[in-house]
């Protein structure tokens, strides 16, 4: 079933703003991860955060963690037109029982 | 290349047709997952494989077959398979801890036709 689910669903800002994404889910959980994707590759990496951690950067990524609220956000600062992709949130409960997708954030940066 | 490498790029088949996706890594990595993705839809996890033992099945039609031969590799066989199964699959491999992330392929277009 579904876990994440990021909001909004699709995003446009001018370059050199900054963009941030939100993701929520339901069930507890071992770590939240954020993915990128552009149009029709595979997912790549960008940070992982621990359910005992709060906030992790990652050169121009930041992202926080509410296990409380059971939510999470992405900041992406002084955006550049590479950063054009879909975002995903994804969930792991522990060990390697595949993580658990939301449907993504459509990011555009406008030249 | 992401050091997961997945073949074909592309695959139009027939419902009547058999084929074979490809997935591998060398890595180092002893998890290796398939995911399913459809358009305005979340990844869809198929299947799991942990040190070669597949350890997830989530609910996936028979017509998807997969198969684990050892650390490196993963197939998926088709076979009679259904127009509403043209998607984009997805090959991701990680380490068997569950702190770190994972490493995707960039897929196979798949196309029923």
């Amino acid at each position: 079933s579904q876990q994440g689910e990021e909001d909004p669903q699709a995003l446009s800002i001018q370059e050199g703003e900054n963009a941030t994404m939100n993701c929520s889910y339901k069930t507890s959980i071992n770590n939240l991860q954020w993915y990128r994707q552009n149009s029709g590759r595979g997912l790549v990496h960008l940070i992982l955060i621990r359910s005992n951690e709060r906030e992790k950067h990652s050169g121009r990524l930041r992202v926080t963690l509410d296990t409380s609220k059971k939510s999470s956000s992405l900041l992406i600062t002084a955006s550049r037109a590479a950063d054009t992709a879909s975002y995903f949130c994804a969930t792991s409960g522990g060990g390697a029982d595949g993580l658990t997708f939301g449907k993504g954030t459509h990011l555009i940066i406008q030249p | 290349e992401t050091g997961v490498t997945q073949t074909p790029r592309h695959l139009v088949m027939g419902m009547t047709n058999k084929k074979s996706l490809k997935c591998e890594q060398h890595l180092g990595h002893n998890a290796m997952y398939w995911y399913k993705q459809s358009a305005k839809k979340p990844l869809e996890l198929m299947f799991v494989y942990s040190l070669e033992e597949r350890v997830e099945n989530n609910s996936v039609p028979s017509r998807f077959s997969p198969e684990c031969p050892n650390s490196s590799h993963l197939f998926l066989h088709l076979h009679t398979l259904q127009p509403e199964d043209s998607a984009l699959y997805l090959c991701a491999s990680s380490p068997y801890s569950d702190n770190y992330g994972y490493t995707f392929g960039s897929g196979t277009r798949l196309t029923v036709v």
